[in-house]
């Protein structure tokens, strides 16, 4: 299993970008890398998710490190509506603890 | 069009009682998933169907969870002899196919074990 690191927590300005690092040092060379976020009192919403090319769409941009071993999601301009608990899931199926996101007026 | 649906929304059970949970799929999504997230916890992955192919129960935590589903559609988790441990939401996602589908979740059942 891919062991994932995100900081527990984040804060962030509205307006501003908002970069969401994830470690997965043991990742395997075919698994995806998957992005969801919880809102509160919510199920998770698919967010990005990309192989080894950087990725944008409508909601957020992924980076992916070019060894695999880390990533970043990346919010142009945050929103309110961005606060909540961001995951990085590399190893399909596990969604450890995630990142929570506040985003302050 | 309609999302994944799941009943009930709230459940309250006594200890030692079976409880059934019930989760509708996206129409035309092949692949079901089960997860469970206890309070203030992240999600924990139960058990995954993929088509007509055995289901992978890897992540079922005792004998007391099982699940089924029907061909392609409903999906029903069950809970025997529940233990306040049980007490979580539990969350079912569906999807066009396996790794790589992005997974759409339905609103959950909080389940109380009292």
């Amino acid at each position: 299993d891919a062991k994932t690191t995100q900081p527990n927590s984040m804060e962030s300005n509205e307006e501003e970008p908002v970069h969401l690092p994830c470690n997965h040092s043991t990742i395997s060379g075919t698994d995806y890398i998957h992005w969801y976020r919880q809102l509160p009192s919510q199920g998770p919403e698919y967010v990005i998710h990309g192989l080894t090319s950087n990725v944008n769409n409508r909601m957020a941009s992924l980076a992916i490190a070019e060894d695999r071993k880390s990533s970043t999601l990346i919010l142009h301009r945050a929103t309110l509506r961005d606060a909540a608990v961001y995951y990085c899931i590399p190893d399909w199926l596990i969604f450890g603890q995630g990142t929570e996101l506040s985003v302050k007026p | 069009g309609a999302g994944v649906s799941q009943s009930p929304s709230n459940k309250v059970t006594e200890k030692g009682k079976d409880v059934e949970l019930r989760c509708d799929p996206i129409s035309g999504h092949t692949a079901l998933y089960w997860y469970r997230q206890r309070l203030g916890q992240g999600l924990e992955f139960l058990i995954y169907f993929q088509g007509n192919s055995a289901p992978d129960k890897s992540g079922l935590p005792s004998d007391r969870f099982s699940a089924e589903r029907t061909g392609e559609s409903v999906s029903t988790l069950t809970i025997q002899r529940t233990q306040q441990e049980d007490s979580a939401v539990y969350l079912c996602a569906s999807s066009f196919g396996g790794q790589g589908y992005e997974q759409y979740f339905g609103p959950g059942t909080r389940l109380t074990v009292t």
